[in-house]
C-alpha cells in the first residue's frame, strides 16, 4: 500500500524556520518525483516545490524561491522541504504527493501537515 | 507562466450529467496534458483523470476528460451524478519546470 506520511508542521512566528518531512512506503521511492503542494485555508491548490528522483532537477514555484528548499534521501525513502522567513501568507495544508518521473502528474497525494505563520 | 480557469461553481441533479471547463491562458494541452483531482472536505485531493482522458483504476466510468481541438480547453464530465460527487475539483497541468492548478470547480448535488 502506497504511503506518504508527512510531518513536522505547526505554529511558527512570522520570519521563522520550520521543516517539513514527507516519510514514502509502499513503492520504489528512488524512481519517482516528489512534489509539495499547499493549500491555503479556505482556497485552492498551489504548487511549491519538485524534485526528481535522482535530485537532478529542482524547481520553485516563485512564491517561495529563495527562502525554501527541497531535498531527498532515497536511502531513506524521505523528501524534506525546509521553510525559511516564513511569511503569514505560507500559512497552508502542506501536501506530500508522487509524481511518476516527468508525467506532471499528482498521482499519488498523503494527507497533508498544517502550517500555521503567526504571532 | 500560464493560467488554468475553471469555473467557480457547477451544480446538477441526481442521475444528469454535468461538465466543468477549464481554459488554458497559453500554451497548449497537445504539448503538456491535464490532469483532474476530486477534492473533498477534509481530505487530501485524489487523482481522478490523467493524461486527459485516462482514468486510474477505481475510478468510475461515469467520470471522463476530453480537450476540444484546439487543445486550449479541457473538460470533465461526470454521468450519472451521485451526492457523494458533492466536491471540489481542480484541473492542473504543467510546463518544463513548474505545474499550475485551476483555481478549482465546486460541484452541488442537488
Amino acid at each position: 500500500e502506497v504511503q506518504l506520511v508527512a510531518s513536522g508542521g505547526g505554529l511558527v512566528n512570522p520570519g521563522g524556520s520550520l521543516t517539513l518531512s514527507c516519510a514514502a512506503s509502499g513503492f520504489t521511492f528512488s524512481e519517482y518525483t516528489m512534489n509539495w503542494v499547499r493549500q491555503a485555508p479556505g482556497k485552492g491548490l498551489e504548487w511549491v516545490s519538485s524534485i526528481s528522483s535522482r535530485s537532478s532537477y529542482i524547481f520553485y514555484s516563485d512564491s517561495v524561491k529563495g527562502r525554501f528548499t527541497i531535498s531527498r534521501d532515497n536511502a531513506e525513502n524521505s523528501v524534506t522541504l525546509q521553510m525559511n522567513s516564513l511569511r503569514a501568507e505560507d500559512t497552508a495544508m502542506y501536501y506530500c504527493v508522487r509524481e511518476e518521473d516527468f508525467s506532471g502528474c499528482g498521482d499519488f497525494w498523503g494527507p497533508g501537515v498544517l502550517v500555521t505563520v503567526s504571532s | 507562466n500560464f493560467m488554468l480557469t475553471q469555473p467557480h461553481s457547477v451544480s446538477g441533479s441526481p442521475g444528469k450529467t454535468v461538465t466543468i471547463s477549464c481554459t488554458r491562458s497559453s500554451g497548449s494541452f497537445a504539448n503538456y496534458s491535464v490532469h483532474w483531482y476530486q477534492q473533498r472536505p477534509g481530505s487530501a485531493p485524489t487523482i481522478l483523470i490523467f493524461f486527459d482522458d485516462q482514468r486510474p483504476s477505481g475510478v468510475p466510468d461515469r467520470f471522463s476528460g476530453s480537450i476540444d481541438s484546439s487543445s486550449t480547453s479541457a473538460s470533465l464530465i461526470i454521468s450519472g451524478l451521485k451526492t457523494e460527487d458533492e466536491a471540489e475539483y481542480y484541473c492542473q497541468s504543467y510546463n518544463a519546470t513548474t505545474w499550475v492548478f485551476g483555481g478549482g470547480t465546486h460541484l452541488t448535488v442537488l
